[in-house]
């Protein structure tokens, strides 16, 4: 069964730090990994995704990265700001169990203040 | 209007109440899904449906009714609820090629119904 675990579950950084949040999933079979951000009491938005066959994605200050192979995908923030507070979510989506689904993680709560 | 919405945005109802939760997709796509998010907990698939069909019910109490009158319109009618059932419920939609979900684009959410049982 796959699980998707994020570490840390809660960051507090000063505003400018660039940040490291890390997935991890106990089965590589897997199509694809999306990042979301929530904030609190809304829904999700969708910040990259990033297909089995890709190692990595880009968009502005976020990075994301993707090694299948050892269950593992990271998102950096560079420079962070106090509006980067939110809730980062990691899900991906699994050959196996329903081919369209998403499993997620529970989340890293991120506070950068000023 | 763009991307998935759903209506209300709150909801207080009284455990003998019937309501019903409502999403719009305007992105063109053929599956749709509802998740809750609890307190503290993973968000959890509860319903897929795909090209209108339903494809999946992930152990869902019949208190909980899905329906799909299209490709673009979901709702799930809620009824006899019970307090643990206040959550936020999520509606998302993604396109999907034929099997395998090879060629993805990803999920597209909703903003969410804040429901509250009492």
């Amino acid at each position: 069964k796959q699980e998707v675990t994020q570490i840390p579950a809660a960051l507090s950084v000063p505003e400018g730090e660039n940040l490291v949040l890390n997935c991890s999933f106990t089965d590589s079979a897997i199509y694809n990994l999306q990042w979301f951000r929530q904030d609190p009491g809304k829904g999700l938005t969708s910040l990259l995704l990033i297909q089995s066959s890709q190692r990595e994605q880009t968009s502005g200050r976020l990075n994301a990265s993707l090694d299948k192979s050892s269950g593992r995908s990271t998102l950096y923030i560079a420079a962070s700001q106090p509006g980067d507070s939110a809730t980062y979510l990691c899900a991906v989506r699994p050959f196996s169990g329903g081919y369209n689904k998403l499993i997620f993680g529970a989340g890293t709560r991120l506070a950068v203040h000023p | 209007e763009t991307g998935v919405t759903q209506t209300p945005r709150h909801l207080v109802m009284g455990m003998t109440n019937k309501k019903s939760l409502k999403c719009e997709q305007h992105l063109g796509h053929n599956a749709m899904y509802w998740y809750k998010q609890s307190a503290k907990k993973p968000l959890e698939l509860m319903f897929v449906y795909n090209f209108k069909e339903q494809t999946e019910n992930n152990s869902v109490p019949s208190r909980f009714s899905p329906e799909c009158p299209n490709s673009s319109h979901l709702f799930l009618h809620l009824h006899t609820l019970q307090p643990e059932d206040s959550a936020l419920y999520l509606c998302a939609s993604s396109q999907e090629f034929g099997t395998g979900g090879k060629v993805d684009y990803g999920y597209t959410f909703g903003s969410g119904t804040r429901l509250t049982v009492v």
